[in-house]
């Protein structure tokens, strides 16, 4: 058990429609990340937050957004969905802004139909 | 972006045997991480290596960071059936000197385990 909880652990949804993943960091980590695995792109890095502000940004479609609330727990808003968007989303956290060592939640498996 | 490629793609082995895989990328990497993922879950740290040259163990894992920082290869001596899963590499890219967090995953290497 890495400590990172993502919740739910399965959704099923349709096209157009807009979902929210969950995830809450080990205790004392500050720095969250949400990456997406798919079949074809392999584990991809999508966008990270350091003590509630925005850090960086990797290949997040701008249907998509997410925030670190005061708490520390993160969401993932996905909108618009398309089928292509039907792939497993981790959410990773690290005690550093620059941490290598990240651990994993046990994902959020998105299925749209 | 960065790629990182890792080798095999997939191996079958025999309980008891060893393994080694690698992954080599084009650019630099100061750090080096190696995840194992079962399926439906979400990758597990393994070992992370810093430094060039550096060899690290965890139980029957050994990892080595290449000298040209370009490579890093995992050794699992003695395999047994809970190896199974698929193993990646991973790096921060470095900005200026300064990692910047976000990972680069190779595309992993499924290991199958026969009893």
């Amino acid at each position: 058990d890495s400590g990172v909880t993502q919740t739910p652990k399965h959704l099923i949804t349709a096209t157009g429609q807009r979902v929210t993943l969950r995830c809450s960091p080990r205790s004392g980590d500050l720095s969250v990340y949400w990456y997406q695995q798919s079949l074809d792109q392999g584990l991809q890095f999508l966008i990270q937050y350091y003590n509630g502000e925005e850090r960086a940004k990797g290949n997040i479609l701008e249907r998509f957004s997410a925030q670190q609330f005061p708490d520390l727990h993160s969401e993932l808003n996905l909108s618009s969905l398309e089928l292509g968007d039907s792939a497993l989303y981790f959410c990773a956290s690290s005690s550093q802004p620059g941490g290598s060592e990240q651990y994993f939640g046990p994902g959020t498996r998105l299925t749209v139909t | 972006g960065q790629q990182l490629n890792q080798s095999p793609q997939s191996m079958f082995i025999q309980e008891g045997e060893d393994v080694s895989m690698n992954c080599t990328s084009s650019s630099i990497f100061n750090t080096w991480l190696w995840y194992k993922q079962d399926p439906g879950e979400g990758p597990v740290l393994l070992i992370a290596l810093y430094k060039a040259g550096e060899l690290t163990s965890n139980g029957r894992l050994t990892a080595q960071f290449g000298i040209t920082r370009k490579d890093s290869f995992l050794n699992i001596s003695a395999s047994i059936p809970s190896d199974v899963g698929i193993y990646f590499c991973a790096g921060p890219i470095s900005d200026r000197g300064s990692t910047l967090g976000r990972l680069y995953f190779g595309r992993g290497t499924q290991l199958t385990v026969w009893p």
